[in-house]
């Protein structure tokens, strides 16, 4: 069966300091991959999501950046955070399409406060 | 870009009691799909409904997409504490969207 991972659950950081979150998926091979961002009380914004090595598209321009290197391997970072970084996020994988139509499974999340 | 606007935002019930929340767009989608989320959690797809029409249901949750597939609903009888959680709604056409949820709280 197919699992997702996030680390870490929480994480506090002070404005200005480097950020990097990190997603793995097990049980499947070549999974698009998402990075969320929630904030408290709202829906899900889509930030990133990539349907192979080293394929990353952008939704939101920000602070933060995507990489993905290895299969099933995502990563968030940033180089310095801001207080509007806070937030709940959420990776999730589903199966490979082109586009981003099949069933998205999520990942137990970080939530993430800058101070 | 496909709107998702889901009603009610919040939506407060006492254990027992039975109640909808709505999903509406003004776009066609050929499938929409709902999740729930507990707090501190990631959300978990509950169905998808793929034909305008088609009801499912999943024990005390009804799920409906609409004929014209723009919109559909969630009807759960019964409300149970456990219930308690944000439900959201996705729209799957040449992407997947998502609403910003109904959160909805049961009071035992």
């Amino acid at each position: 069966s197919q699992t997702i991972h996030q680390w870490p659950a929480t994480l506090v950081q002070p404005v200005g300091s480097p950020l990097s979150l990190e997603c793995t998926v097990e049980g499947t091979s070549n999974p698009n991959l998402y990075w969320y961002r929630q904030a408290a009380g709202r829906g899900l914004q889509l930030l990133f999501y990539s349907v192979g090595i080293g394929q990353i598209s952008s939704e939101v321009p920000q602070n933060l950046s995507a990489s993905r290197p290895q299969d099933r391997q995502f990563i968030l970072s940033s180089k310095k955070l801001l207080l509007s970084d806070s937030g709940f996020y959420l990776c999730a994988w589903s199966a490979f399409s082109a586009g981003r139509t099949d069933t998205q499974y999520f990942g137990p999340g970080t939530r993430l406060t800058v101070l | 870009t496909q709107l998702l606007e889901q009603s009610p935002q919040f939506l407060s019930i006492q254990e027992g009691e039975n109640l909808t929340v709505y999903c509406n767009s003004s776009s066609v989608f050929s499938s929409l799909q709902w999740y729930r989320q507990e707090p501190g959690e990631g959300p978990v797809l509950l169905v998808t409904v793929v034909t305008g029409g088609e009801v499912k249901k999943l024990k005390r949750l009804t799920f409906q997409f609409g004929d014209a597939r723009k919109d559909s609903s969630l009807h759960i009888t019964a409300a149970q504490p456990g219930d308690t959680g944000l439900y959201l709604c996705a729209g799957v056409e040449d992407d997947m969207r998502f609403g910003a949820g109904t959160r909805l709280t049961v009071k035992p």
